[in-house]
């Protein structure tokens, strides 16, 4: 089956420390993974994905991925946490369903950074 | 581009009422999913559509749910008769294609339905 799996319901930093969310996947064929940031009372926003190409994907607000064919996973990571990124962070890969491709939602990791 | 729209941002209603949720994607996006979002079961897809047409509504709970989309800026989702389990928040989505699957999703903010 086609999955993705965030392992981490919470992940705790501190402010100025580098951060990492953890993803991994379970697919066939090739792994078109994305991540998405939810702040609260507020939609899903796409932050960066990998298609092909380099292993480490540049997004906004400073965070990176990295993809890692090995290890399944696609884990997403800032070097430098600021309070403001506080969050549920999603992962997401694309499967098969009706024909076309649809991204699948892990559950989610909440991040919380503190000051 | 004021982004996806939907329609009440909150709703509160009580078990056996019929509730409507609205959404308008970005112009010009061919793909629209609804969503449904708790805190136990995380992110659903629960149907979506290509150019107006549903394509997959597997995720659809039960017949007491129905999605429409009559024109390419406009769809519905409607639950009748609701019932307190059907609480959650309800996203609207849309994207340009999905030319394999790499084309991003745009979310609307969502409606928070509450039903008592």
């Amino acid at each position: 089956a086609q999955s993705v799996a965030q392992p981490e319901d919470q992940v705790n930093v501190a402010e100025g420390n580098p951060l990492t969310v953890k993803c991994t996947y379970s697919v066939s064929g090739n792994p078109y993974l994305f991540w998405y940031v939810q702040y609260p009372n507020r939609g899903l926003q796409f932050l960066l994905k990998y298609i092909t190409g380099d292993n480490l994907v540049k997004g906004s607000y400073g965070f990176e991925a990295e993809f890692n064919k090995s290890q399944t996973s696609f884990h997403l990571k800032k070097p430098s946490a600021l309070v403001s990124d506080s969050a549920l962070y999603f992962c997401a890969v694309r499967v098969s369903r009706g024909g076309s491709y649809i991204p699948t939602f892990g559950r989610g990791t909440s991040l919380i950074v503190h000051p | 581009d004021a982004g996806v729209i939907q329609s009440p941002r909150h709703e509160v209603t009580e078990m056996g009422q019929e509730v409507t949720l609205r959404c308008k994607p970005i112009s010009g996006h061919d793909y629209l999913f609804w969503y449904r979002q708790t805190m136990m079961r995380g992110l659903e897809l629960l149907i979506y559509f290509n150019n107006n047409v549903p394509i997959d509504d597997s995720g659809m709970p039960e017949d007491r749910f129905s999605a429409k989309m009559p024109n390419a800026s406009f769809s519905t989702l409607k639950i009748q008769p609701s019932e307190p389990r059907d609480s959650a928040v309800y996203f609207c989505a849309s994207s340009r294609g999905l030319a394999g699957g790499t084309e991003t999703q745009y979310f609307g903010p969502g409606t928070r339905l509450l039903v008592l």
